[in-house]
């Protein structure tokens, strides 16, 4: 079954960026597809967007584009979520997950405090 | 986008007693090939969400039996049958028929 390891917390200044990474352990789920979902503090989950970890195809909610940026390396079968121009809006609680959000990561808690 | 509204925000029940959570959404989830893509998933604090419930009624792998879904287009329910004390925490539902996919605020369950 596929493991998704996430980085460690994050605190930010307001302006700056933050890039997590987000590891598929194995292959063996139906696609190959990963989404990116935030909660931020005592709010339900918002979806950010969605990247193919074989293709390279991507999409993201219209809200983040020009702020999120979605990467990949095939050859450690790890994600990426760079996120700029931080905002305090933007503590939250930053998760991975599989097609149809089957299985989880454990979470990176992104702080944005000056 | 899809705007999914639980209700209601907070659940109060007793062990071994019903619970329905309540989610519709402001366009219907019914995609031309005729799946309906609605999930529900718990939360217990400190801890990542876990999936319950697909396609509106099936349920995934290691998921009690106590747990049941149900409703069409823009009306979907979950239910427990008789909530036990693990079962406490925030429900979500999501749907992902459409671009953007779009979570629920939440159902709060407490004994």
């Amino acid at each position: 079954q596929v493991q998704l390891e996430q980085s460690g917390a994050e605190m930010k200044n307001p302006g700056a960026s933050v890039k997590i990474s987000c590891k598929a352990s194995t292959y063996t789920f139906s696609t190959d597809f990963f989404h990116w979902v935030r909660q931020a503090p005592g709010q339900g989950p918002e979806w950010m967007g969605v990247m193919n970890l074989d293709t390279g195809e991507k999409r993201s909610a219209q809200k983040f584009q020009g702020r999120v940026t979605l990467a990949r390396d095939t050859s450690t079968r790890t994600l990426y979520l760079e996120v700029s121009s931080l905002t305090s809006d933007d503590t939250a609680l930053y998760y991975c997950t599989t097609d149809y959000a089957v299985i989880w990561g454990q979470g990176t808690m992104v702080t944005v405090s000056s | 986008d899809v705007v999914m509204t639980q209700s209601p925000l907070s659940l109060p029940v007793t062990l071994g007693q019903p619970a329905s959570f309540s989610c519709r959404s402001s366009q219907s989830l019914l995609y031309t090939d005729g799946v309906t893509s609605l999930s529900w998933f718990h939360q217990r604090p400190g801890q990542s969400p876990r999936r319950l419930i697909y396609e509106v009624s099936r349920r995934d792998s290691g998921v009690p039996d106590r747990f049941s879904g149900s409703g069409s287009d823009t009306d979907f329910t979950l239910t427990i049958s008789r909530v036990e004390a693990e079962d406490v925490g925030f429900y979500y539902c999501l749907q992902y028929t459409r671009w953007p996919y779009t979570f629920g605020q939440g159902t709060k369950l407490e004994i």
